[in-house]
């Protein structure tokens, strides 16, 4: 049982290039999350998927898109990457029992050259 | 959506009680309020939720006023291992209470002195 998995845990691109973060769950979130977080900042939401076949923008979407493949999978997209998108990006799934609560992955960290 | 308003930081000795305050004057009528703790390089984790009153468990009490337009999260004798970052977070709960866009203030950089 691993909780919230994410992939890749570090990368480096150059400015306009693109790539995936891929995130994965085995604790049967219906809602998934995508989060950045910049040096000293808190969290800021870039999408979410309230449940599987959906997807809704955040606080800061731009420059990014989502895909919901299944229920246990929600990957982030940067089509042409920027510096500006230098960042850790967190992945959650939303939990079912009471109190809905996030369980987050370990964080991808990015840096854009 | 209920937005949040923390402290930036805070400083403490260890072996004491300290109370994190968190507004949200906008807070909806279905929307829970939770708080997390996170740690560097590491993702945010629950700490403890609540509705209304007072909810204790076995980390920390929360504590909300009637109008619920604040909350405060109490840590009982902090050690240096609660030095973190502590977020309130307005709108989880039980699934279909509250919202699904789930947003974080800047949180509060608790910072404990031996």
């Amino acid at each position: 049982n691993a909780g919230v998995t994410q992939t890749p845990k570090f990368q480096v691109l150059k400015t306009g290039q693109s790539m995936t973060l891929q995130c994965a769950q085995d604790m049967n979130h219906n809602s998934m999350y995508w989060y950045r977080q910049d040096p000293g900042m808190g969290l800021r939401l870039i999408y979410y998927s309230a449940s599987e076949g959906t997807t809704d923008k955040g606080e800061v979407p731009n420059g990014y898109n989502v895909s919901r493949l299944n229920k246990r999978e929600f990957s982030l997209r940067l089509e042409s990457a920027a510096p500006s998108q230098t960042s850790v990006y967190f992945c959650a799934g939303r939990g079912t029992g009471y109190t809905g609560e996030l369980f987050f992955g370990e964080g991808s960290r990015l840096t854009v050259l | 959506l209920a937005k949040t308003t923390q402290p930036i930081s805070m400083d403490s000795y260890e072996g004491q009680e300290v109370n994190i305050t968190c507004s949200h004057n906008n807070i909806a009528t279905n929307d829970y309020i939770t708080w997390y703790q996170q740690f560097p390089s590491q993702g945010p984790r629950f700490i403890i939720q609540g509705y209304k009153t007072k909810v204790t468990n076995e980390v920390a009490s929360l504590f909300i006023p009637a109008d619920r337009k604040s909350s405060t999260l109490s840590l009982p004798r902090v050690s240096l291992s609660d030095t973190a970052v502590y977020y309130c977070l307005v709108g989880d709960g039980p699934i279909g209470a509250g919202s699904y866009q789930l947003t974080f203030g800047k949180g509060t950089k608790l910072s404990v002195i031996p």
